[in-house]
């Protein structure tokens, strides 16, 4: 069955630090990434994606992600992180086609200033 | 243009009821899927809908169950409810282009506590 790996479960960093959360998935096949976040008391909402073509993604609040396939990787970086990024990080595959999502546990992160 | 919503937004039952939730997805959205979380498991896929047939579908029992309306509002059916069954319960509506993935927005979910 395809499985995804968070490697953090909790990550305290202070703002203007770097941030690199892990992600490992399980399937073989051809597969699409994303990564969620879920701010406090929020809905879950999409960061970034990557369906093919340049493996380095690039979403919103200055968030990217690299894809190594030969790693079954999507690791979640961001350069300088604000107090406002702190929340929950769930990475994501799409398999099996169409909608179905396979999460990973998620990472909550917490930024202090 | 409005989310996803979800009612109720919280609701208590007690073992052996059973409980529907519902879910209607933005605006010429036609696929619906639902999602359980839990603190031990996390976020699992329950099953998607998409023009009223269910596309796609996770490993839970035959007690939980869905439909789908001709406007694309969705329930969820959970049957002689367990302590377990205990969760956030979440709705995602997409586009649902067929073989493709689409940008999947999240309602705010529904919590489902069993006493």
């Amino acid at each position: 069955a395809q499985s995804v790996s968070q490697h953090n479960h909790h990550v305290i960093l202070s703002e203007a630090a770097s941030l690199e959360l892990g992600c490992n998935y399980s399937y073989g096949g051809t597969v699409n990434l994303f990564w969620y976040v879920q701010y406090p008391g929020q809905h879950l909402q999409l960061l970034l994606k990557y369906f093919s073509g340049d493996p380095l993604v690039k979403g919103i609040k200055g968030f990217e992600a690299e894809f190594i396939k030969s790693k079954f990787s999507f690791n979640l970086r961001k350069p300088s992180v604000q107090w406002s990024d702190t929340a929950e990080y769930f990475c994501a595959v799409g398999s099996g086609g169409y909608n179905k999502l396979i999460f990973g546990a998620g990472t909550r992160l917490a930024v202090h200033p | 243009k409005a989310g996803v919503t979800q009612t109720p937004r919280y609701l208590i039952k007690t073992r052996g009821q059973q409980v529907t939730l519902s879910c209607s997805p933005i605006s010429g959205h036609r696929s619906v899927s639902w999602y359980q979380q839990t603190p031990g498991q996390g976020l699992q896929f329950l099953f998607e809908y998409f023009s009223e047939t269910q596309r796609n579908k996770g490993n839970f029992p035959g007690r939980f169950s869905g439909r789908q309306f001709s406007n694309s509002r969705s329930e969820m059916n959970v049957s002689t409810l367990e302590l377990g069954d205990s969760a956030l319960y979440l709705c995602a509506s997409s586009l649902g282009s067929s073989g493709s993935y689409n940008e999947q927005f999240f309602g705010p979910g529904t919590r489902l506590t069993v006493l």
